[in-house]
């Protein structure tokens, strides 16, 4: 079946711009993961979805950053005005039980 | 401290040998622990999770898990040069759902 689904691959955007970086979960998976990953680093958890709600956000570094999953499947993770730090690869995971499954990931370069 | 933290790499095996890889977590109410693989400018790719102590085997991949110890290990026998990755362990909280990584250990295989 269809894995995770990232979109877009790649973002370039310059310092102080907004993005969204989208995630289409595995069908049927309750459980949705939001994490950043810096080169030469495991990736770092940021926000946790079960079902619609954000049930654990602890992981976003601020203000700055936010994330939606509106009817419980597709969710977008949202950045203003975004800073060089935060370059890195977003990766998004889903889960049905307790395994984790990631998808491609989202390239994030802020010039 | 780091919550997991993995034998520095890179670990370069020739083919046919068995790679060990080794990793500790300071979380000692974790129950559930994962390998993933990773491949330069892939994302993560779950490979084996253990829940109980002792050894759990899938193929040419082993993984050991001792609780008491904080300690959990991955043998890849028989290694193959398509093994040559960064292999990432990572640790589910003992209450969250959220895995805490490790910075992986680079494998290379010689053919």
């Amino acid at each position: 079946g269809a894995g995770v689904s990232q979109t877009p691959s790649n973002k370039v955007t310059e310092k102080g711009k907004y993005v969204e970086l989208r995630c289409d979960p595995i069908s049927g998976h309750t459980a949705l993961y939001w994490y950043r990953q810096s080169l030469g680093q495991g990736p770092e958890f940021l926000i946790y979805f079960q079902g619609t709600g954000a049930a654990d956000d602890s992981g976003l570094p601020n203000d700055r950053f936010f994330a939606v999953r509106p009817e419980g499947s597709v969710s977008t993770l949202k950045i203003q005005r975004t800073e060089r730090g935060d370059s890195a690869v977003y990766l998004c995971a889903s889960s049905d039980h307790n395994e984790q499954f990631f998808g491609p990931g989202t390239r994030l370069t802020v010039l | 401290q780091k919550e997991v933290e993995q034998n520095s790499g890179p670990l370069s095996v020739p083919e046919g040998a068995i790679a060990s890889l080794n990793c500790t977590y300071s979380d000692r109410g974790s129950q559930s622990f994962f390998w993933y693989r990773q491949y330069s400018g892939k994302s993560p790719e779950l490979i084996m999770f253990i829940y109980s102590n002792g050894d759990k085997e899938d193929g040419r991949f082993t993984a050991q898990l001792n609780k008491a110890s904080q300690y959990v290990s991955l043998l890849i026998r028989d290694s193959q040069p398509s093994d040559s990755a960064t292999y990432l362990c990572a640790v589910e909280g003992s209450n969250d759902y959220k895995l805490s990584f490790g910075a992986g250990t680079t494998v290379t295989v010689r053919a």
